[in-house]
């Protein structure tokens, strides 16, 4: 499976400001991945990131709250606008392969203050 | 109804038993099924995938399905300590392949 780095790993914010998280996966691969994971809590998924086009949200999540990049098919950064405490989680970006299955990133640990 | 609902845990069982972790899923045109661990501050591994009805047996983890009731389930046979950990059903839904987790089971195995 991709090895898949992701930066921060955790980061400590103020409320009102705005995280990048990057996500770099060492192969090229066509289907990458947002997640959530917010205190004691399950995996939600935030979006698809595209490549070479704009972002697919899940009900939900808007572009304006957590802007997509996808720059080509190694990397995505996610960003957290306008933070708030609610904000507080921790982001896992993931990747599919051709079967399906999803890998995951070592994730970043948000704490808003 | 939740899209994908897994047995409310926590779950404890000792050491060399078997854990049953079950899954059931809302859609019926889903057509794959995974399960992950989750230790403790890290992120999900997988464990297990599975597409076609019955069973699928890796090592100490079986994982069994059956679309016509919606049930997806994993099986832990001679149980360690360091099985402990949550464990994620997910289904995948639509043409995009998004994963739909479930809830989690946080399993316990005792010494």
């Amino acid at each position: 499976s991709a090895v898949i780095s992701q930066k921060p790993s955790r980061d400590i914010c103020q409320r009102g400001t705005s995280l990048t998280i990057q996500c770099q996966v060492d192969s090229q691969v066509t289907m990458m991945f947002w997640y959530r994971q917010q205190p004691g809590q399950s995996l939600t998924l935030i979006a698809t990131a595209n490549q070479g086009s704009e972002a697919t949200y899940e009900s939900g999540f808007v572009i304006d709250k957590f802007p997509i990049s996808r720059p080509n098919l190694t990397f995505s950064t996610l960003t957290v606008s306008n933070m708030s405490p609610e904000d507080s989680s921790i982001y896992l970006c993931s990747v599919g392969d051709s079967t399906d299955t999803q890998y995951f990133g070592p994730g970043t640990r948000l704490t808003v203050l | 109804q939740k899209e994908v609902e897994q047995n409310s845990g926590p779950l404890s069982v000792p050491e060399g038993a078997i854990a049953s972790l079950n899954c059931t899923y809302s859609d019926r045109v889903s057509q794959s099924f995974f399960w992950y661990r989750q230790y403790s501050g890290k992120s999900p591994e997988l464990i297990m995938s599975i597409y076609s009805n019955g069973d699928k047996e890796d090592g100490r983890f079986t994982a069994q399905l059956n679309k016509a009731s919606q049930y997806v389930s994993l099986l832990i046979r001679d149980s360690q300590p360091s099985d402990s950990a949550t464990y994620l059903c997910a289904v995948e839904r639509g043409s995009a392949r998004q994963l739909t987790f479930g809830s989690g089971t946080q399993l316990t195995v005792l010494p």
